[in-house]
């Protein structure tokens, strides 16, 4: 079975300051996909990554950056110089059944409440 | 601003009402999806569509029932709910078979059952 663990439930952090969140996840899949997701208090989930499992490489897009070590299944976020407007909900997920009519399921993690303190 | 758009944003409704909730997406996208979100909780998925058929249900209650009228639409029938029915619904849609197939979301509707 797919499963996702974020152990970080919540984290507060003084705006500016690098933070990371955790993701690690289990699959017997040798072909998967790993996504970031936030979502803020408004309630929409906005996209922010996708990483498939034969791509190891970080990846940076402005402020945000992403590990992935299939070594030891993590796929972690950390957003630098934090703002206020990062505050939010940031979900890991992770797809199976990608080939199967096309679609995808998506399995969840439990979601970090990120605060960022003004 | 998301090509993702759900309404009502806000819905209140009795255990004795019928309402539905719509979904359209403007992206081509020929797999829709219906998700719940309870409070401090991941979404969980309840309905697939791919190419207007459905194919994946969740095992939900039949108080939900699902529709596709073509391929941008999604509807989500509302009928004798029970207020642990109240939450967050959420619409995605998604490409399949292609080389960009993650979902985007719309901004949910959040139901209140009475």
């Amino acid at each position: 079975a797919q499963k996702v663990t974020q152990a970080q439930t919540e984290i507060s952090v003084v705006e500016k300051e690098d933070v990371t969140l955790d993701c690690v996840y289990e699959t017997r899949d040798t072909t998967y996909y790993l996504f970031w997701y936030k979502q803020p208090p408004s309630g929409e989930l906005v996209f922010l990554i996708r990483r498939n499992s034969f791509d190891e490489q970080n990846e940076i897009s402005g402020r945000y950056s992403w590990n992935f070590q299939k070594s030891t299944s993590s796929f972690n976020f950390t957003i630098t110089a934090s703002q206020v407007v990062d505050s939010a909900v940031y979900f890991c997920a992770l797809s199976e059944a990608l080939f199967s009519f096309g679609n995808e399921k998506l399995t969840f993690g439990t979601g970090t409440r990120l605060t960022i303190i003004p | 601003d998301t090509e993702v758009t759900q309404t009502p944003k806000h819905l209140v409704m009795g255990m004795t009402n019928k309402k539905s909730l719509k979904c359209e997406q403007h992206m081509g996208h020929r797999a829709m999806y219906w998700y719940k979100q309870k409070a401090k909780k991941p979404p969980e998925l309840m309905f697939v569509y791919s190419y207007e058929k459905l194919s994946i249900n969740e095992s939900v209650p039949s108080r939900f029932s699902p529709e596709c009228p073509n391929s941008s639409l999604l509807n989500l029938h509302l009928h004798a709910l029970q207020p642990e029915d109240s939450a967050l619904y959420l619409c995605a849609s998604s490409q399949p078979l292609s080389s960009s197939y993650e979902q985007y979301f719309g901004p949910g509707t959040r139901l209140t059952v009475t």
